[in-house]
């Protein structure tokens, strides 16, 4: 059945290490996002896409880098220059539906420093 | 700077009765809000949305109000039940080439007593 896919669910990064979060979609949703969540605070936005071969940054994307060479994902790495990284990070699909937006959510990765 | 406050961190109702989540927003070129609901370790679902043309919208148990004067929305659930216990988040969309991308609040905690 359609959806989004993340994975894994809980990963773990030692100090200076580049991990990669993965996000694939098979709803055939042309943009795509990375959210990130901290204990007590909304989601903020780290990097999107919204077609094939080009992505924008986000409201918080220092410490974090994306590709998208395909429609169906959206991986996110994680650089060791990203000094907080612990958090729950969700990844996110849309199709614009008229002239607004309705954002689909994979079931996250949670992603602890050793 | 935070565009989309809740400022209620959680809230208790009774099974039966009605549970009222606040939402207030400052930034005025958003025209389209949402809500998610997410439980713990999973991706938030999508409730319900109401565009700035509108100042209600209904689906079954969930109502979401708008007051654009205010810049506030509401979301009423009418009945609540034990399983609508879950985070609460109100998010706002200013369209265009905001195309996507959703500033989200803090988020309520709705626990629901039996």
């Amino acid at each position: 059945d359609g959806g989004i896919t993340q994975s894994p669910k809980y990963l773990f990064r030692k100090e200076g290490q580049n991990v990669t979060l993965s996000c694939e979609q098979n709803l055939n949703h042309d943009a795509m996002y990375w959210y990130r969540q901290d204990p007590g605070q909304g989601l903020r936005l780290i990097y999107y896409s919204q077609i094939v071969n080009d992505f924008q940054k986000g409201d918080i994307a220092e410490g974090y880098s994306v590709s998208r060479e395909k429609k169906e994902s959206f991986p996110l790495t994680v650089t060791s220059a990203q000094k907080n990284p612990t958090a729950f990070y969700l990844c996110a699909s849309s199709i614009r539906t008229g002239t607004n937006e309705k954002l689909f959510f994979g079931s996250g990765t949670q992603l602890s420093v050793l | 700077d935070q565009q989309v406050k809740q400022n209620s961190p959680s809230l208790s109702v009774q099974e039966g009765r009605i549970s009222i989540l606040n939402c207030d927003y400052t930034n005025s070129m958003f025209d389209y809000f949402l809500w998610y609901k997410k439980y713990p370790a999973e991706g938030p679902t999508f409730l319900i949305s109401i565009s700035s043309i509108k100042d209600k919208n209904e689906d079954g148990r969930f109502t979401v109000f708008l007051n654009k004067s205010a810049k506030h929305l509401s979301l009423h659930i009418v009945p609540s039940q034990p399983g609508d216990s879950a985070v609460y988040f109100c998010a706002a969309s200013a369209g265009g080439t905001s195309y996507g991308k959703l500033t989200f609040g803090q988020g309520t905690i709705l626990t629901v007593h039996p």
